[in-house]
């Protein structure tokens, strides 16, 4: 099946620092990507829809000066977190969409522990 | 508006005996559908999903769901759970014209004992 990477697994930062988070396609072809924030024992929310070339499209009350993501290819997207703070400590989880799937079906990479201290 | 719902935040089973984990949702036409598995600190696995083909789908691991149409639902089974089941299963829908966007339930969490 197609695969996602997501690096770094884990990171731990000072307050005030931006943590940059890379989505990758490893086999496959990704021109939506999109990422998702889990708070521990909850479900995922997604927090913005990555189409490559383009902006990304952010969901109601994610700030996106905050969390900047770029698609600058077919098979990459990052996420940077800017100047974080320790609220923004979360598992971050990206997923990607096959350009030939039809059905909506997403791979979602392993997740990014995010701690910011 | 269109939701999933997944009717119990914990189930417990013990070994060897069979799992049912329940999932509706909310829609005047056929989605498709996921489940999804996810272990501790770890991303989603695709165990099975529904695309308007057959009603019952199997998965990966001995996991299966049948689609009921009358009664939207989309119920997870396993006719014997192993310790290595027990983790978090989330029912996800997604229809088309969402702009691709995943619908989740709240989850579920397996518990196997022995």
């Amino acid at each position: 099946g197609a695969v996602v990477s997501q690096h770094p697994s884990r990171v731990i930062c000072k307050s005030g620092t931006s943590v940059k988070i890379e989505c990758r396609s490893l086999d496959f072809q990704a021109t939506t990507m999109f990422w998702y924030r889990q708070f521990p024992k909850k479900s995922l929310m997604l927090m913005a829809t990555s189409n490559e070339g383009s902006k990304a499209t952010y969901e109601q009350g994610v700030e996106k000066d905050k969390f900047l993501i770029n698609h600058a290819s077919l098979t990459l997207s990052t996420l940077t977190v800017t100047s974080a703070h320790p609220e923004d400590s979360s598992f971050y989880i990206c997923s990607a969409r096959d350009s030939g799937q039809g059905f909506g079906e997403q791979f979602f990479g392993p997740g990014t522990r995010l701690t910011v201290l | 508006a269109q939701s999933v719902t997944q009717l119990d935040s914990h189930v417990s089973v013990s070994e060897g005996t069979p799992v049912l984990l329940r999932c509706n949702y909310s829609s005047s036409y056929s989605p498709s559908l996921f489940w999804y598995v996810q272990h501790p600190n770890k991303g989603l696995q695709l165990l099975l999903k529904y695309t308007s083909a057959a009603t019952l789908v199997k998965g990966i691991n001995g996991f299966e769901a049948e689609f009921k149409k009358s009664e939207t639902s989309f119920h997870l089974t396993k006719p014997s759970a192993h310790m290595s089941d027990a983790a978090e299963y989330f029912c996800v829908v997604f229809w088309a014209g969402t702009a691709s966007k995943l619908t989740f339930g709240t989850g579920t969490r397996l518990q196997v004992t022995l």
